[in-house]
């Protein structure tokens, strides 16, 4: 089945130890988003890749990267965790940005720092 | 500014009793689209249903039904005759066109079915 799969679904980190949190997807879809997502929040935009085209949030800290190497593949970066960014990270597709279609979303990782 | 407000935090329910979510927005545009996702205990959120500004039309597929009124700004979802499997976070989103398919989430509503 066509999918979208985030590894590892737990990840462990210490406070600033840098950790990169991993995305593939199947849909071969040319869009893919990264949220956060706090606990009994709503999640929240990070950033999103428009095939290469990356389009950060205005309020996403700079201790936030992403990269895409390919269609397939989107990582997330932290590169220096701190308390405040233990959370679940939502990865999702979609076939295009500006069409309001339905995302997929992958069911996360939810990532704890000590 | 574009809003989304979901003012039940937690629903408990017995089983077979209906339940709504309540769904409210804000926003100037006057194209967008609405969503409901739920998202289960293994943490994926799941497409439920997406509505554009234009129709409004409720829409029933199965157990579950939706009333959009742009009067209220409202989209509300109704589970009828309630299942244990229907436990879940519910978020309701927003997304104006031409905005990147930005969502804009609610805070999400837990509902708990007790059987």
């Amino acid at each position: 089945d066509a999918m979208v799969i985030q590894n590892p679904r737990y990840q462990v980190t210490q406070f600033g130890k840098p950790v990169t949190l991993s995305c593939s997807q199947t849909l071969n879809h040319n869009v893919m988003y990264w949220y956060q997502q706090k606990s009994s929040q709503a999640p929240k935009l990070l950033f999103h890749y428009y095939d290469k085209d990356f389009n950060n949030e205005a309020d996403t800290p700079d201790n936030f990267q992403s990269r895409r190497p390919n269609t397939s593949f989107c990582f997330l970066d932290i590169r220096s965790p701190g308390l405040g960014d233990a959370a679940m990270y939502l990865c999702a597709t979609s076939t295009t940005p500006g069409l309001a279609v339905e995302q997929f979303f992958g069911p996360g990782t939810r990532l704890t720092v000590l | 500014a574009q809003k989304v407000t979901q003012a039940q935090t937690e629903i408990s329910v017995v089983e077979k009793e209906d339940v709504t979510l309540d769904c409210v927005y804000e926003t100037r545009d006057t194209t967008y689209y609405l969503f409901w996702y739920k998202q289960p205990p293994s943490g994926e959120l799941v497409f439920l249903i997406r509505r554009n500004s234009f129709d409004e039309q409720n829409e029933i597929s199965g157990r579950y039904s939706w009333n959009f009124q742009k009067s209220t700004s409202s989209f509300n979802f109704t589970i009828t005759a309630s299942q244990v499997v229907d436990s879940a976070v519910y978020f309701c989103a927003l997304t104006p066109r031409g905005t990147g398919n930005q969502f804009y989430f609610g805070t999400g509503t837990s509902l708990t079915v007790i059987p």
